[in-house]
């Protein structure tokens, strides 16, 4: 089946420090990765959606220069989260789309629990 | 639009009982329907969905959901709960994005 891994699984950085969390679609080319931040206890929000090749769009409120969207290939996407505050604490998801596929099959990662101190 | 409303932030059953958990949902379009489960600081397995076909849908692990219109409602069931089911649920519409349900915490009580 479609696999997706995100790396890493946990991250804990000091406050003012960037990290980046990487998206993989393991057996298959991704034309469109999603990627969602999930508060504790709360749902899943959609933040960005990037297309290979093409800037990501960014839902409403979220900042796009504090998370950085790459898509450079059809099977890695990257999340780049600048100057972390501890709010930017959260639990990130990200899924994955084949181009042959209806959209709404999603392959979702294990997620990445990102804690800035 | 599109909407999901799951009743319930927790549910508790005891090990073999008939699981049920809620999900009602608003949209302005024939809804594509998702149900996921969620353990644990791990990501999203989907269990089932609905778009447009048969009514009752039937999942992984024993679940199943029934598509009512009239209700629009698309409740997530399974008769006999383990301790395996343990985890959180979320219902979820797309339309042309995801919008997903607050949750569901499922306990299961041995």
């Amino acid at each position: 089946g479609a696999v997706v891994s995100q790396h890493p699984s946990r991250v804990i950085c000091k406050s003012g420090t960037s990290v980046k969390i990487e998206c993989r679609s393991l057996d298959f080319q991704a034309t469109t990765m999603f990627w969602y931040r999930q508060f504790p206890k709360q749902s899943l929000m959609l933040m960005a959606t990037s297309n290979e090749g093409s800037k990501a769009t960014y839902e409403q409120g979220v900042e796009k220069d504090k998370f950085l969207i790459n898509h450079a290939s059809l099977t890695l996407s990257t999340l780049t989260v600048t100057s972390a505050h501890p709010e930017d604490s959260s639990f990130y998801i990200c899924s994955a789309n084949p181009g042959t596929e209806s959209s709404y099959e999603q392959y979702f990662g294990p997620g990445t629990r990102l804690t800035v101190t | 639009a599109q909407s999901v409303t799951q009743l319930g932030s927790h549910v508790s059953v005891s090990e073999g009982a008939l699981v049920l958990l809620r999900c009602n949902y608003s949209s302005s379009v024939p809804p594509y329907l998702f149900w996921y489960v969620q353990y644990p600081n791990q990501g999203l397995q989907l269990l089932l969905k609905y778009t447009s076909a048969a009514t009752l849908v039937k999942g992984i692990n024993g679940f199943e959901a029934e598509f009512k219109k009239s209700e629009t409602s698309f409740h997530l069931t399974k008769p006999s709960a383990h301790m395996s089911d343990a985890a959180e649920y979320f219902c979820a519409v797309f339309g042309n994005q995801f919008y997903f349900g607050t949750g569901t915490s499922l306990t299961v009580i041995p």
